[in-house]
C-alpha cells in the first residue's frame, strides 16, 4: 500500500511567518501534486511536479519534488490569512487510463492576522 | 467552480438504509473518481471509471458500488449504511494532459448516518 505522510499535521502561525510542509513516502511516484482544500469545498490543484529535483514557484509558494521522486515539500513565504486551509499532497502513478492519485494525510494550516 | 457537479450536497439517513450520490463530470472529461473524506481516514480513493468502464479500485467496501453511464455521469451507491460511513464523498473528473492527470473535484456530498 502506498502511503504519503505529511508533517506537520497542524500548524498555527502568525501572518508574515514562513513555513514548510513535508510530504514523505517510501514509494516512487510518476509525479506529485499539491492541493488546497477550504471548508465546504473540494480540493483544488495548486501544482504538479514531475521531474526529480524540480522546483516550482507559485507567488509565495515554492514546491519541490525530491530527487528520488518519493517526497516533496511546500514552502510558504510571508503567510497570509488567505493561505489558511488544508494542504494535501498527492502521489500520481500512471497506468494508461488508470492513473491513480493517492492523497497524503494532510496539513491543516491556520494563519492568524 | 470546478465544473464537477455533485448531488445531493447534504444527506442524513438512518443506519441500514441505502443512498445514491450523483456526479456530473466536467464537460468532456472521461474519467470519474470517487473519494471518501473523513477525519480519521483522510481522503481515501474509492473507485475510478473511464468512459463507462471500471478502471481502478481503491478502499471501496463491498456494500458500496458505483457506475458510470453512457452520458458519463456517475453514481455511487452506498447500502446497509453504518455510522462509520458518515463522511464527505467527493467526485472528481479528469482529462489527460501532457503534464499528467489534472483532477477537478466537486464540492462533495455530506453524508450523515444516524
Amino acid at each position: 500500500t502506498q502511503l504519503l505522510e505529511q508533517s506537520p499535521q497542524f500548524l498555527s502561525i502568525q501572518e508574515g511567518e514562513n513555513l514548510t510542509v513535508y510530504c514523505n513516502s517510501s514509494s516512487v511516484f510518476s509525479s506529485l501534486q499539491w492541493y488546497r482544500q477550504e471548508p465546504g469545498e473540494g480540493p483544488v490543484l495548486l501544482v504538479t511536479v514531475v521531474t526529480g529535483g524540480e522546483v516550482k514557484k507559485l507567488k509565495r509558494l515554492t514546491f519541490q519534488f525530491g530527487d528520488a521522486r518519493k517526497d516533496s515539500s511546500l514552502h510558504i513565504t510571508a503567510a497570509q490569512p488567505g493561505d489558511t486551509g488544508l494542504y494535501l499532497c498527492a502521489g500520481v502513478t500512471y497506468g494508461g487510463a488508470t492513473n491513480k492519485l493517492i492523497f497524503g494525510t494532510g496539513t491543516l494550516l491556520a494563519v492568524q492576522p | 467552480d470546478s465544473g464537477v457537479t455533485q448531488t445531493p450536497k447534504h444527506l442524513i439517513t438512518a443506519t441500514g438504509q441505502r443512498v445514491t450520490l450523483r456526479c456530473s463530470p466536467r464537460s468532456g472529461d472521461l474519467s470519474v473518481y470517487w473519494y471518501q473524506q473523513s477525519l480519521d481516514q483522510g481522503l481515501q480513493f474509492l473507485i475510478q471509471y473511464y468512459n463507462g468502464e471500471e478502471r481502478a479500485k481503491g478502499n471501496i467496501l463491498e456494500r458500496f458500488s458505483a457506475q458510470q453511464f453512457p452520458d458519463l455521469h456517475s453514481e455511487l451507491n452506498l447500502s446497509s449504511l453504518e455510522l462509520g460511513d458518515s463522511a464527505l464523498y467527493f467526485c472528481a473528473s479528469s482529462s489527460r494532459t501532457v503534464a499528467g492527470n489534472t483532477i477537478y473535484f466537486g464540492e462533495g456530498s455530506w453524508l450523515t448516518v444516524v
